[in-house]
């Protein structure tokens, strides 16, 4: 069975920064193209970056790109996004999720939040 | 963000069928057959119904049906349930890479 754990969300100043994690089990991590995707309250979710399978490639949606990083160990079987220069407008769920093909996400993570307020 | 325009909000009666759409352009919806569809229970992740404009996962149930005729692409649910009440929305890849995801449908089953 597939699984997606995030962690790392918290309330952070605007302007500070914050790592989330996500551990990957129950599928070959290192074949799967990964991404991240947050829902801020009340409304419907936000494509925000994806990652190659061998990390050597990445992008990310134009709201996040300079500020965010996406990035994977897939020794560790684990995915990661690295956000800096935060604003109130980031605060949001953020989930990991496995692409399907064509940012179509089969499986998700529970989630993590992430709060922006001074 | 911008967002696929879908209804607000749709309603209908247990063992009736509801169909919600999803409008998009030449540049998302209308480019390419990689049209997903997602229902969400509050608290809830997101959970794949239909990706590929009509294509259901393993063990989703054949009550859930889509498709699309030019930008505009459809959900349906048949047989309504009481389980089926949730929000519903559309994604589609676009033609700069990225990925837009509709405004979200509320489903309430009466």
């Amino acid at each position: 069975e597939v699984q997606l754990v995030e962690s790392g969300g918290g309330l952070v100043q605007p302007g500070g920064s914050l790592r989330l994690s996500c551990a990957a089990s129950g599928f070959i991590f290192s074949n799967s193209w990964m991404n991240w995707v947050r829902q801020a309250p009340g409304k419907g979710p936000e494509w925000v970056a994806i990652i190659k399978p061998d990390g050597s490639g990445t992008h990310c949606a134009d709201s996040v790109k300079g500020r965010f990083t996406i990035s994977r160990d897939n020794a560790k079987n684990s995915l990661y996004l690295q956000m800096h220069s935060l604003r109130g407008e980031d605060t949001a769920i953020y989930y990991c999720a496995k692409d399907l093909g064509w940012k179509q996400f089969d499986s998700w993570g529970q989630g993590t939040l992430v709060t922006v307020s001074s | 963000q911008s967002t696929l325009p879908q209804p607000a909000s749709v309603s209908g009666s247990p063992g009736q069928s509801i169909t919600i759409s999803c409008t998009g352009t030449s540049s998302d919806v209308g480019a390419y057959n990689h049209v997903s569809w997602y229902q969400q229970h509050p608290g809830k992740a997101p959970k794949l119904l239909i990706y590929d404009v009509g294509i259901r996962p393993s063990g989703v149930s054949n009550r859930f049906s889509a498709s699309k005729s030019g930008n505009t692409a459809s959900l349906t649910i048949s047989g309504l349930q009481a389980d089926d009440e949730a929000h519903y929305y559309c994604s589609s890849f676009t033609t700069t890479g990225s990925l837009v995801f509709g405004g979200g449908t509320r489903l309430t089953v009466l």
